[in-house]
């Protein structure tokens, strides 16, 4: 049974860093195709795609956030960092971590509110 | 910037049959761009119905379908429950990275 579970602060500043944590299980990060993937939803918004992880350390992200993320992977402990620099307001979401496999996001986690503000 | 556009709301009787659409900015969606569907309730994470354009998860039901419409991809819901009411999402995939579409609210009326 394949879990996954964001895990970060709630409330950040503006200008500072956020640190999410992906931790799962019932997959391992090492078997090829397998992926993590960051996304996120605004309140009352639509999906936004952020960043993606692949069991080889490939990593891709989202063009319009590029400069800003960092995601990192420890199949050991079975976890995916993202790093977000930066925040703003603009950037207060649900954040959600999925599985990707076979080029289809099958499980999610159940997600994060994280707020921005001073 | 792509862009990916659905129709923002589509209104379905109970028992009908609805199609969802999923445009690309860059031109046709092909088998290329893996198009996958999402369903999302009020309060709930996302939860896959389709990838790869027309492969089913195993919890997804029979009613739901994928495919290649008119170089869209398109999601058809056949015999529609009141339980399908809920936002759709499609996510398309272009050259490393991947782009979700606005969304389209569906209503079971």
């Amino acid at each position: 049974q394949i879990t996954l579970k964001e895990s970060g602060p709630t409330v950040v500043r503006p200008t500072q860093t956020l640190t999410l944590t992906c931790t799962f299980s019932g997959f391992s990060l090492t078997t090829t195709g397998v992926g993590v993937a960051w996304i996120r939803q605004p309140p009352g918004k639509a999906l936004e795609w952020l960043a993606l992880i692949y069991w080889d350390d490939d990593k891709r992200f989202s063009p319009s956030l590029k400069s800003r993320l960092t995601i990192t992977k420890d199949t050991s402990r079975n976890f995916v960092v993202l790093t977000m620099t930066n925040m703003d307001p603009v950037d207060t979401a649900t954040y959600y971590c999925a599985h990707l496999r076979s080029s289809g996001y099958d499980y999610w986690g159940q997600g994060t509110l994280v707020t921005v503000s001073s | 910037q792509t862009v990916v556009t659905q129709e923002p709301s589509l209104t379905v009787s109970p028992g009908g049959t609805v199609t969802l659409t999923c445009a690309s900015s860059t031109g046709a969606v092909t088998s290329a761009y893996y198009p996958n569907w999402f369903q999302q309730k009020p309060g709930q994470a996302p939860r896959s119905l389709i990838y790869s354009t027309s492969n089913k998860q195993s919890w997804t039901p029979a009613r739901f379908s994928g495919s290649l419409l008119g170089g869209e991809a398109a999601l058809t819901l056949s015999g529609v429950q009141p339980e399908d009411e809920a936002e759709y999402y499609c996510l398309l995939y272009y050259a490393g990275a991947w782009v979700f579409g606005g969304g389209t609210k569906l209503t079971v009326l």
